[in-house]
């Protein structure tokens, strides 16, 4: 069964511009939600999609976007980017469903450089 | 809102040896899981094990154990017979009972096991 799958690994952008990531998760799994990892924050979440409906959102501002296609797979997008916004945004997915939390797969992230 | 609060940022073990993460979170909800995530070198972060609150017995999985303590709200995560594979920086995490997959993380512990 492949895992959870992040594109491009690595990106480098300049002040002003925007970028597109994507995520397709494991097969079967309806939820994605990203996460933004750096040395000065942490960990922080970003927001969560289950079958193509934002579920769950963090506090970041409205640059970060997101969406879930019918596969489920998922794209965040981050406009006019700051070099705050360096940073490994990692992925997950799960069942998403039952009482209980299914457990969260992660991606190998993808490291994105603003210059 | 929720915090999570990991206060050793680096620790060292020999092989075989034991060892002990801690954790203490804060929130005023009732119902929640914790989590401890292993993130290894350059590689994927996965679950290592996670403890429902409403549960009293502390959860176990292989070499990897918690001392889970409501009222203390101390998590701390017991690795025995400590492997070099077990080198990683792990984080511990809390989930409210409801909002699956958005997890509120530490800012973890680099731990390294030796020979």
């Amino acid at each position: 069964k492949a895992g959870v799958t992040q594109t491009p690994r690595y990106l480098i952008k300049t002040r002003g511009q925007q970028v597109t990531l994507s995520c397709s998760p494991i097969s079967g799994h309806r939820s994605v939600s990203w996460y933004q990892q750096t040395p000065g924050q942490g960990l922080q979440f970003l927001f969560e999609y289950f079958s193509e409906t934002q579920r769950n959102k963090g506090n970041f501002p409205g640059r970060f976007s997101g969406r879930q296609f019918s596969n489920s797979r998922s794209e965040m997008n981050v406009s006019t980017l700051e070099l705050g916004d360096s940073a490994l945004y990692l992925c997950a997915s799960s069942s998403g469903t039952g009482g209980a939390p299914g457990e969260l797969f992660f991606g190998e992230g993808s490291r994105l450089t603003v210059l | 809102a929720q915090t999570v609060t990991q206060s050793q940022p680096e620790m060292s073990v020999q092989e075989a040896e034991t060892v002990t993460l801690s954790c203490t979170y804060d929130t005023s909800e009732n119902n929640y899981y914790l989590f401890w995530y292993k993130q290894p070198p350059s590689r994927q972060m996965i679950l290592v094990i996670r403890q429902e609150a409403y549960k009293q017995q502390n959860a176990t999985e292989n070499r990897f154990s918690v001392n889970f303590q409501k009222a203390a709200k101390s998590f701390s995560l017991k690795i025995s017979d400590s492997q070099l594979g077990d080198t990683a920086m792990y984080f511990c995490a809390f989930m409210k009972t409801g909002t699956a997959s958005k997890l509120t993380f530490g800012t973890g512990t680099r731990l390294q096991v030796t020979l």
